[in-house]
């Protein structure tokens, strides 16, 4: 069955620390991989996407993520956080006209 | 570019009313667009995929009469929410992917609409 998980429900990190948010799949084959950020009350951003070669993928705000195949995770990372990256993480992946999105993680930033 | 609207942001109705959501691609064509419903705290879920010229596909348990959806051109999809119950309240977003997106499966999403069912 395809399936997304964030291991981690809720995160809390000081402004200037590292970030890294888990997410792990299970797919028939290799999806398209995708982060998202929702702040309160918003639609969806997309931070980044992989869909083939380099599997470290750097994106907006500062944000990359790697593609390990062999462990099935998309991890996403940030050196240094900043205050208003506090909102909301969706991992999501699929192909062509299906995308399923992990339960999500909730980021807070301590000033 | 690729910029997806919605409208109404955010509406109150009476219980029993019906209520229409529109989704719009400002500024590419969507063959396809999906519809989410998303409630507070918690991941988003897919209701239905739309595409234009056809009818919907619903995901298992969506009630197919309750949430109507139209994909009347290739750059609006409505969804009405019918005889609308206060269970019905929810954060709905939808998404489109642009026409010519060689099927990478890319979704560009709305900033969704706030339905709260008095």
């Amino acid at each position: 069955a395809q399936s997304v998980t964030q291991p981690d429900i809720h995160i809390t990190v000081s402004e200037g620390a590292s970030l890294e948010l888990r997410c792990n799949y299970s797919y028939g084959a290799t999806p398209y991989l995708f982060w998202y950020v929702q702040s309160p009350g918003q639609g969806l951003q997309l931070l980044l996407k992989y869909f083939s070669g380099d599997t470290l993928v750097q994106g907006i705000k500062g944000f990359e993520a790697e593609f390990k195949r062999s462990q099935s995770s998309f991890n996403l990372r940030k050196p240094s956080v900043h205050w208003s990256d506090a909102a909301e993480y969706f991992c999501a992946v699929g192909r062509y006209d299906k995308v399923i999105f992990g339960p999500g993680t909730s980021l807070s930033v301590i000033p | 570019g690729a910029v997806v609207s919605q409208h109404p942001s955010w509406v109150i109705c009476k219980s029993g009313t019906s209520v229409k959501i529109e989704c719009r691609s400002l500024d590419f064509q969507a063959t396809t667009m999906f519809w989410y419903r998303q409630f507070p705290k918690q991941s988003l879920m897919l209701m239905a995929t739309s595409n234009e010229g056809s009818k919907a596909t619903y995901e298992q348990g969506v009630e197919k009469d309750k949430f109507l959806i139209n994909h009347a051109s290739l750059t609006l999809s409505t969804l009405t929410v019918t005889s609308a119950h206060p269970e019905d309240s929810s954060f709905y977003i939808c998404s489109a992917i642009p026409r010519t997106s060689g099927g990478t499966t890319e979704q560009f999403f709305g900033p969704g609409t706030r339905l709260t069912v008095l």
